[in-house]
C-alpha cells in the first residue's frame, strides 16, 4: 500500500540555518503530496503541496518540489526563525480523488535563539 | 475559503461515559469527512471516513461500536466515543472534502483533545 517515510527527528537548528526535512514516499501512479504543521496544542494547517511531477510547492519561505524519479518531497528552507518551531508532516493522497490522506510520522523542529 | 471547526476543543470526562464530538465544514458541503486519531508526539491515524447518509467506513482495529460516527448532513459528522476509558484519551482531528472542486486537499478541524479520567 501507499506510505510515507519521514526523517526523524528531533531537528535543532540555530536561528537562521537551512533547514531540510527529508520525505520519500511509496505509491501507484502520481499523488498529491502535501507538507502541514502543526503547533503546539493546535490542530493541522497546510503549509504547501504539488500535485505532479516536477511542481514546487512554497510558502512562508518554505519549499518542496515533487520528484517523481526519486519519489521524494523534501522541505527545506533558507532560513529558518523560532517562531518555526513545530512539527512538521509529510503527507500524500492517493490518485482517486477524496482519500484520506497517509501522513509520516513527523518531524519536530526546535529552532534556538 | 474552506472553513472546518470542531466542538468541542477540549474535553475531560469520568470513565465509563460517552461524548460526542462534532466535526462541522462552515463553508462548504461535504459528502465524505474523515476522522483521525493522534497520540501524544505521535503521527495522525486514519479512524474512519464518514460519508453523508451512510455507514462510516472504519479502518481495521478501529471498533465501530464503540466509535460511532454519524454523518446526517452534508456540513456535519459526529463522532461519539461510547464508555470511554483512560486508554481512549487523545487528539482527534477531522478534516473535509469540498464538494464539486475537484483537487485532492482536504481541510482540516482544529482537533478536539480528550482526557478520560
Amino acid at each position: 500500500g501507499d506510505s510515507v517515510t519521514q526523517m526523524e527527528g528531533p531537528v535543532t537548528l540555530s536561528e537562521e540555518a537551512f533547514l531540510t526535512i527529508n520525505c520519500t514516499y511509496t505509491a501507484t501512479g502520481y499523488p498529491s503530496l502535501f507538507w502541514y504543521v502543526q503547533y503546539p496544542g493546535e490542530g493541522l494547517q497546510l503549509l504547501l503541496k504539488a500535485t505532479k511531477a516536477d511542481d514546487k510547492g512554497s510558502n512562508k519561505g518554505f519549499e518542496a518540489t515533487y520528484r517523481k524519479e526519486t519519489t521524494s518531497f523534501h522541505l527545506e528552507k533558507g532560513s529558518v526563525q523560532v517562531s518555526d518551531s513545530a512539527v512538521y508532516f509529510c503527507a500524500l493522497s492517493g490518485v482517486q480523488a477524496g482519500t484520506a490522506l497517509i501522513f509520516g510520522k513527523g518531524t519536530t523542529l526546535s529552532v534556538s535563539s | 475559503g474552506a472553513v472546518v471547526s470542531q466542538h468541542p476543543s477540549w474535553v475531560i470526562c469520568k470513565s465509563g461515559t460517552s461524548v460526542k464530538i462534532e466535526c462541522r465544514s462552515l463553508d462548504f458541503q461535504a459528502t465524505t469527512m474523515f476522522w483521525y486519531r493522534q497520540f501524544p508526539k505521535q503521527s495522525l491515524m486514519l479512524m474512519a471516513t464518514s460519508n453523508e447518509g451512510s455507514k462510516a467506513t472504519y479502518e481495521q482495529g478501529v471498533e465501530k461500536d464503540k466509535f460511532l460516527i454519524n454523518h446526517a448532513s452534508l456540513t456535519l459528522s459526529t463522532l461519539t466515543v461510547t464508555s470511554a476509558h483512560p486508554e481512549d484519551s487523545s487528539f482527534y482531528i477531522c478534516s473535509a472534502f469540498p464538494e464539486g472542486r475537484g483537487g485532492r486537499e482536504q481541510f482540516f478541524g482544529p482537533g478536539t483533545r480528550l482526557t478520560v479520567l
